[in-house]
């Protein structure tokens, strides 16, 4: 079946402007997860949703930031007023649920860049 | 402070050379412990994991990890590396109090050459 997939796969926004990012996880999973890769560093947790609420949202860095999944599959990561630092890759995972012996499943990125 | 420490940030071994890779973690309590994988030009996937049982754990391609409790560590494994294991590694752990979300390390890059 197919795996996790996000759109787009590169971005490239100026200073200040607003960008949304998608996530199409695995059909079927309830647990959807965003994080952040930065060069040269492992994937920083962002926000977690199970179904259609966000369980936990406490590694989103500020209130620029924000993700909805309206229907529990579909996501999208938003971003306004978006700054240089904001430039890394965006990942995205799925996950049949959110706790028990489950691995997450992850997609292959939005690389943002912000000039 | 890193909360998930992998201290070899890259190792270059040749052919058939043995691999261990050291990952730390500074939890206490419950945890599930995973190796992710990201070959060049490829997303992560899951080399192995650990949630509960043997703490010695077989993965794909010939990798294993070992959970050792009292040393907060599960290290990865590989008795002789081939030139297509060249990728970047990443230990991650989820707490058991925390619903999913996983802690990374940073990560090492693993260069074989043949």
């Amino acid at each position: 079946g197919a795996g996790v997939s996000q759109t787009p796969s590169n971005k490239v926004t100026e200073k200040g402007k607003y960008v949304e990012l998608r996530c199409d996880p695995i059909s079927g999973h309830t647990a959807l997860y965003w994080y952040r890769q930065s060069l040269g560093q492992g994937p920083e947790f962002l926000i977690y949703f199970q179904g259609t609420g966000a369980a936990d949202d406490s590694g989103l860095p500020n209130d620029r930031f924000f993700a909805v999944r309206p229907e529990g599959s579909v996501s999208t990561l938003k971003i306004q007023r978006t700054e240089r630092g904001d430039s890394a890759v965006y990942l995205c995972a799925s996950s049949p649920q959110g706790g028990g012996p489950y691995e997450q499943y992850f997609g292959p990125g939005t690389r943002l860049t912000v000039t | 402070a890193q909360s998930v420490s992998q201290h070899n940030h890259h190792v270059i071994l040749s052919e058939a050379a043995s691999l261990e890779l050291g990952c730390n973690y500074s939890y206490g309590g419950t945890v599930n412990l995973f190796w992710y994988v990201q070959y060049p030009g490829q997303h992560l996937q899951l080399l192995l994991k650990y949630f509960s049982g043997d703490p010695l754990v077989k993965g794909i391609k010939g990798f294993e990890a070992e959970f050792i409790k009292s040393k907060f560590s599960f290290n990865l494994r590989k008795p002789s590396v081939q030139w297509s294991d060249t990728a970047e590694y990443f230990c991650a752990v989820r707490r058991g109090s925390t619903l999913g979300r996983l802690y990374f390390g940073r990560g090492t890059q693993l260069t074989v050459w043949p």
